[in-house]
């Protein structure tokens, strides 16, 4: 059964600190998809990434980077030099090959102080 | 491109009020989805669409709740009579094939009193 876990409800950091979101899947499938969405105070959810199985190169965008591993199942999300603008809630989410579903983690809500 | 559309983005209604959701997805894409995000069970898929077809209403909390999807730009969600537990964020998606990127919209947040 395909499930997300993101253990860390919610993290505090202060501006300019780095910070990493975990998370983990677990699915029975050899093709499968995982995202990153970003819901800020405003309440869209924004996407973020999209990665597929068959990719495990890591991914940099400006100060974000995601750091894919197949062998822990792991797909986390770092944050270089935080700015007050990332906070937001941050969910990660898994969709299987074939199906037309979308399984969110319940979400890490990021709190960046000046 | 215009993102995915949805109105209202509030509604505020008394218990017992039916109450219609309203989605535009975006152009060109093949399928849809309604979701619903409230505090206690984060977020919920509710029904979806493939090719204007309902696919999977598994999500769909009771018979009070109903979806329609009569053309490819235009879907709606409609709870009739409303309960204040149905009070949440609806949001509604839209994606161009199998596996790839759901795109949200705003959401719609309803208050049943």
């Amino acid at each position: 059964a395909q499930k997300v876990t993101q253990a860390q409800t919610e993290i505090s950091v202060v501006e300019k600190e780095d910070v990493t979101l975990d998370c983990v899947y677990e699915t029975r499938d050899t093709t499968y998809y995982l995202f990153w969405y970003k819901q800020p105070p405003s309440g869209e959810l924004v996407f973020l990434i999209r990665r597929n199985s068959f990719d495990e190169q890591n991914e940099i965008s400006g100060r974000y980077s995601w750091n894919f591993q197949k062998s822990t199942s792991s797909f986390n999300f770092t944050i270089t030099a935080s700015q007050v603008v990332d906070s937001a809630v941050y969910f990660c989410a898994l969709s299987e090959q074939n199906t037309d579903k979308l399984i969110f983690g319940t979400g890490t809500r990021l709190q960046v102080f000046p | 491109d215009a993102g995915v559309i949805q109105s209202p983005r509030h509604e505020v209604t008394e218990m017992g009020q039916e109450v219609t959701l309203r989605c535009k997805p975006i152009s060109g894409h093949n399928s849809l989805f309604w979701y619903r995000q409230t505090m206690m069970r984060g977020l919920e898929l509710l029904i979806y669409f493939n090719n204007n077809v309902p696919i999977d209403d598994s999500g769909m909390p009771e018979d009070r709740f109903s979806a329609k999807m009569p053309n490819a730009s235009f879907s709606t969600l409609k709870i009739q009579p409303s309960e204040p537990r149905d009070s949440a964020v609806y949001f509604c998606a839209s994606r161009w094939d199998t596996a790839d990127t759901q795109y949200f919209g705003p959401g719609t947040r309803l208050t049943v009193l």
